[in-house]
């Protein structure tokens, strides 16, 4: 069991809406990324919090922004939306230091209509 | 850039067979290389990863990976395919266990009775 979870499961937005996924890492881990899986693709690095401080980000527009809090949870949020925007999206949470490998949660399916 | 290619959309392959799926990579220096596997509804689950040492690397549920430096692959083996293998694979590369991963855009794995 990985410890990893992330909500809500399933979303539905309109196109122009305004989203927040909800993750929460393993316990004692530091580090948490996000992921974009559009459907048939392998997932896309989005971004990475360490210590609540943004560590490296992706190919994608600031309309997608994080948070990490004190207890090492995250949120993803998504201005704007954009039919695109549909896909189902993963946090990973990690320790960094080491050879830990990242945990990943089951996911929040998107949908932008 | 790095970047991952993974030749084979989708695979099928009878019980009891044995598996090989591919992956190359482009990395700029010593990759951390990573296996996947991700079930309907799932997220994903590390087989098996390399980062350094002996080349040929085995993971959980029976798998193995091949490392060839000159031929930048990581291929992924299984001697005999069980029914519970059907899902998806995909390869990752990046430069730590904890670090951004690119990831290839899957294959799909049916296994048949």
């Amino acid at each position: 069991e990985t410890g990893v979870t992330q909500s809500p499961t399933h979303l539905i937005k309109t196109r122009g809406q305004q989203v927040t996924l909800r993750c929460s890492s393993q316990s004692g881990h530091n580090t948490v990324s996000w992921y974009q899986q559009a459907l048939g693709q392998g997932p896309q690095f989005i971004f990475q919090y360490y210590r609540e401080e943004e560590n490296g980000r992706g190919n994608f527009p600031p309309r997608f922004s994080g948070l990490q809090f004190p207890n090492y949870s995250s949120e993803l949020n998504v201005n704007a939306l954009e039919l695109d925007d549909s896909a189902l999206y993963l946090c990973a949470s990690s320790h960094s230091g080491g050879n830990y490998e990242q945990y990943f949660g089951p996911g929040t399916r998107l949908t932008v209509t | 850039a790095q970047s991952v290619t993974q030749p084979d959309i989708h695979i099928t392959v009878s019980e009891g067979a044995s598996l090989e799926l591919r992956c190359n990579y482009s990395y700029g220096a010593t990759p951390y290389l990573f296996w996947y596997v991700q079930s309907p509804g799932q997220g994903l689950q590390l087989l098996l990863k390399y980062f350094s040492g002996d080349t040929l690397v085995q993971g959980i549920k029976g798998f193995e990976a091949e490392f060839k430096r000159s031929q930048s692959s990581f291929n992924l083996r299984k001697p005999s395919v069980h029914w519970s293998d059907a899902a998806e694979y995909f390869c990752a590369v990046g430069a730590n266990t904890a670090s951004k991963l690119t990831f290839g855009t899957g294959t799909r794995l049916q296994v048949t009775l």
